[in-house]
């Protein structure tokens, strides 16, 4: 069964801090992997990732795929109270269906 | 406004009652998602479609459950008989066939069962 798992599930730091989000895959003609952040509502858009290796960066939000090892990272430096929300990574198959999400990585930035 | 609209937001029901939901996609998006998530999980998707083609129902939740997208337009997604363990919120997203993948999401709609 396809799966997705994300680490930590919650995740409380300071402003300023860097952290490092977790999401490991295991699916069916794999395709590419998605990240969102879900603040109280709709999820949005942060990154798609279909090479290994390759970083993608927005401001001080990055990540990295790892085809071989199966996962993924979301880094975020200098953190802010605004960075307070879930993140959610999504698994593609070739289908190009996101069908398997993770439950999410629950992020609290405090002054 | 030009992004994922779902109509209503909220929806009190008592159990046993029907439930309709409505999602207008982006106009030029092709492909229609539905998902599912309550409190502490990630989206679990239920079912999507490709223009007015149903291409994958086999994760919908039980036979109470039905989707609908008859012009290829705006979608519905009906509950039947809703019982206390239906209340979640249900969103809807779509997307381009040839895009990237990413899908856009609309803003939810809570079910809540009494």
């Amino acid at each position: 069964e396809d799966k997705v798992v994300q680490s930590p599930l919650s995740l409380v730091v300071h402003e300023g801090d860097t952290v490092t989000l977790n999401c490991s895959y295991e699916v069916t003609n794999f395709r590419s992997l998605l990240w969102y952040k879900q603040e109280k509502k709709a999820p949005t858009f942060l990154f798609m990732l279909t090479s290994s290796g390759i970083e993608k960066k927005s401001g001080r939000l990055s990540s990295i795929l790892d085809k071989k090892e199966l996962f993924s990272i979301l880094n975020i430096t200098a953190t802010q109270t605004g960075d307070s929300a879930v993140y959610l990574c999504a698994a593609v198959n070739s289908g190009n269906t996101p069908l398997v999400f993770g439950k999410g990585t629950r992020l609290s930035v405090i002054a | 406004d030009t992004g994922v609209s779902q109509d209503p937001r909220h929806k009190i029901t008592k159990r046993g009652q029907n439930v309709t939901f409505r999602c207008d996609p982006i106009s030029e998006h092709n492909r229609l998602y539905w998902y599912r998530q309550t409190l502490g999980q990630g989206p679990e998707f239920l079912t999507y479609f490709q223009n007015e083609a149903q291409l994958e129902k086999s994760r919908l939740l039980s036979d109470r459950f039905s989707a609908e997208r008859p012009k290829g337009s705006f979608s519905t997604l009906e509950i039947q008989r809703t019982e206390q363990g239906d209340s979640a919120m249900y969103l809807c997203a779509s997307s381009l066939r040839t895009g990237t993948g990413e899908l856009f999401f609309g803003e939810g709609s809570r079910l809540t069962v009494l």
